[in-house]
This record gives structure tokens, C-alpha cells and sequence, in this order.
């Protein structure tokens, strides 16, 4: 069966360079959810969406943007960053969020 | 107070033992609840889900949910070593039709010992 498929599995950037993270929902799921996990941490919700249209907001910080295209797939863009934003980030999708999510393998994302 | 509230652990039984993990929400507008398991490094994976009071098995899980005492809990029998990993309580509030969102607690660590 299809999965949530997330690129980079990796990636490494310098203080106050830019990255983007992508996301493929399964098919035919209506929604997308991106997730920070830092370490030893719980997943907190950043932002998802809903059709194409930002659904929800949760603690993303502003110097983070994501948008949700035609053909579903989501990016997250993150700027200026910082060391802090060293974490794993999941994005995840759904169909009808109230049968659960479907979490991608995720992006290991390290600020140096 | 966190909305999702769990005991970190570690929490340790030996094989074939019964592990019981907890959790507790605040949110009594939460209408679904989810259990996923989480091994280190990896994404969380869905092992169960319940919306109505009672419980709800499948196989060696059943998760249990009390709305009066907002509570719910996941039951491992036959506990084995590859059940060791992190279990994450995740609940729902959806309101009015939204989509919502999932609230996670920090999760319980859970060590099978052979």
C-alpha cells in the first residue's frame, strides 16, 4: 500500500540558511499535517491542511511557511534557521482525520 | 496542565506480562483517541483507536476509554521484547466539522525485559 512519502530523509544546513521540506500524502487523503519532534520530545503540530487550504495553526513559528499544492503534495519552508530547529519533522495525512493519521518516515532535519 | 497527560516511564514488565499504559486529557470536547507506537528515530505508527467508552480489542491491544474520568488506556498482553518503544496517547478535538487536529501527550517509555 502507498505511504506517506517525505524527502529529504536527511538534511544538514548552516545557521540562517533556508530548507525545504516535501511531503506526498497518501492518495486520495484530504489531509496534511506537518509535526516537529524534537529530541526525547512528543510531536507538536505546526500546521495543516485541508483540501489545499491551511486548516489549522498550531505552534509554527514565523519565520516558517507551508502551502499545500494541486496535486496535494505539501511543503514546508523554513528560513533563517536557527539551532533550535534541529528535529525530526513528520508530515502526516489523513482521510477524514477521525480514522487517524498516517505519518511519513519523516525528515531528520540539523541546524550546525 | 498539558492536555494530554502520561506517565514517561520507563515503564518495565517482563515477557508474557500485561503492560498497562495510562493517560489522561483535559479536553472534554475531545471526541476520538488514538494510540500510537513510536520505536526511536522512527515515525509514530497507529496501533488503535476508540471514540466510544468502553473497550476495544485487537489481538494483543485493547484500549479502554472512560469520557466521565477523561481517561484512557492501552492494555498489552503477552507483552513481547519487540513491543519495547515509545507509546504516544494522541486526542482529537474535533470541533464543528474541522478537520482538527491531534494533541499528543510526551508519551510512556515502554522496556520489555525477555
Amino acid at each position: 500500500a502507498a505511504g506517506v512519502i517525505q524527502s529529504p530523509r536527511h538534511l544538514i544546513k548552516e545557521k540562517r540558511e533556508t530548507a525545504t521540506l516535501k511531503c506526498y500524502p497518501i492518495p486520495r487523503h484530504d489531509t496534511v499535517y506537518w509535526y516537529q519532534q524534537g529530541p526525547g520530545q512528543d510531536p507538536q503540530f505546526l500546521i495543516s491542511f485541508y483540501e489545499k487550504m491551511q486548516s489549522d495553526k498550531g505552534s509554527i513559528p514565523d519565520r516558517f511557511s507551508a502551502q499545500q499544492f494541486s496535486d496535494y503534495h505539501s511543503e514546508l519552508n523554513m528560513s533563517s534557521l536557527e539551532l533550535g530547529d534541529s528535529a525530526l519533522y513528520f508530515c502526516a495525512s489523513s482521510l477524514r482525520q477521525v480514522y487517524g493519521y498516517t505519518f511519513g518516515s519523516g525528515t531528520r532535519l540539523t541546524v550546525v | 496542565q498539558k492536555e494530554v497527560e502520561q506517565n514517561s516511564g520507563p515503564l518495565s514488565v517482563p515477557e508474557g506480562a500485561i503492560a498497562s499504559l495510562n493517560c489522561t486529557y483535559s479536553d472534554r470536547g475531545s471526541q476520538s483517541f488514538f494510540w500510537y507506537r513510536q520505536y526511536s528515530g522512527k515515525s509514530p505508527e497507529l496501533i488503535m483507536f476508540i471514540y466510544s467508552n468502553g473497550d476495544k480489542e485487537d489481538g494483543r491491544f485493547t484500549a479502554q476509554l472512560n469520557k466521565a474520568s477523561q481517561y484512557v488506556s492501552l492494555l498489552i498482553r503477552d507483552s513481547q521484547p519487540s513491543d519495547s518503544a515509545t507509546y504516544l496517547c494522541a486526542v482529537n478535538r474535533n470541533y464543528g466539522g474541522s478537520q482538527g487536529n491531534l494533541i499528543f501527550g510526551k508519551g510512556t517509555k515502554l522496556s520489555v525485559k525477555p
